[in-house]
């Protein structure tokens, strides 16, 4: 079977850098995926990781140890519109095809 | 413009109904999933399909069956509806890496 674990809320000010982190356990990892998803609306594709090592993409970034069975996402120059919440999920080869999910961050930035 | 559609944004149905979700992707995706999102609980996979024809049970698959006649359409069945179904209903498509989500249905089970 598998585990993820990420923390339920997180609050943060406009301008700070903020750090999701995400733990797994699975018995055939296959990548790590983060998704941001807005109240209300369907998730969305930020990033992904199936190397070690950390991935780059604008204000975003995701790093992956998989001996650790760990990842982070982080943002920086946080704007109001990142309040959201911050999906982590694996890919399992146990799984066949799917994406399984853990529970969300939900992210919170103040003026 | 990459895109999946679901039937409804929102349904209400009742304690025994039959009920239908339909989502289509225009991607030519090969695996397609039906997933529910409730509070504190996060997406869970109910079923997921990697061909025509072919689906595979997820992590809460009870109450519920699927149904993939094409490639772009991928159906999610309430054989008997019950109110601990009632939830929003994530449908996606998936190639290779990203996965690409419709924008819900929520539905309410009286």
């Amino acid at each position: 079977g598998q585990n993820i674990d990420q923390p339920t809320e997180m609050t943060a000010t406009e301008g700070a850098i903020v750090q999701i982190n995400c733990t797994y356990q699975t018995s055939g990892f296959n990548g790590l995926f983060w998704y941001q998803q807005h109240a209300g609306e369907a998730p969305t594709f930020l990033s992904y990781n199936v190397l070690d090592g950390l991935e780059e993409k604008g204000r975003f970034s995701s790093f992956l140890s998989r001996s650790k069975g760990y990842s982070y996402l982080l943002l920086k120059e946080l704007q109001m519109k990142d309040s959201a919440s911050y999906l982590c999920a694996v890919r399992d080869n146990q799984a066949g095809t799917a994406l399984i999910f853990g529970k969300g961050t939900t992210l919170s930035v103040s003026s | 413009d990459v895109k999946v559609t679901q039937s409804s944004r929102y349904l209400v149905k009742r304690t025994g109904e039959k009920v239908f979700l339909e989502c289509v992707q225009d991607m030519d995706h090969e695996n397609m999933f039906w997933y529910r999102q409730d509070p504190g609980l996060g997406l869970r996979l109910i079923y997921f399909s990697y061909d025509v024809k072919m689906k595979e049970k997820g992590d809460i698959p009870e109450g519920y069956s699927v149904s993939r006649e094409k490639k772009e359409r991928f159906s999610l069945i309430l054989e008997s509806a019950s109110t601990n179904q009632t939830s929003m209903y994530l449908c996606a498509s998936r190639e290779a890496t990203e996965a690409f989500f419709g924008q819900g249905t929520r539905l309410t089970v009286v």
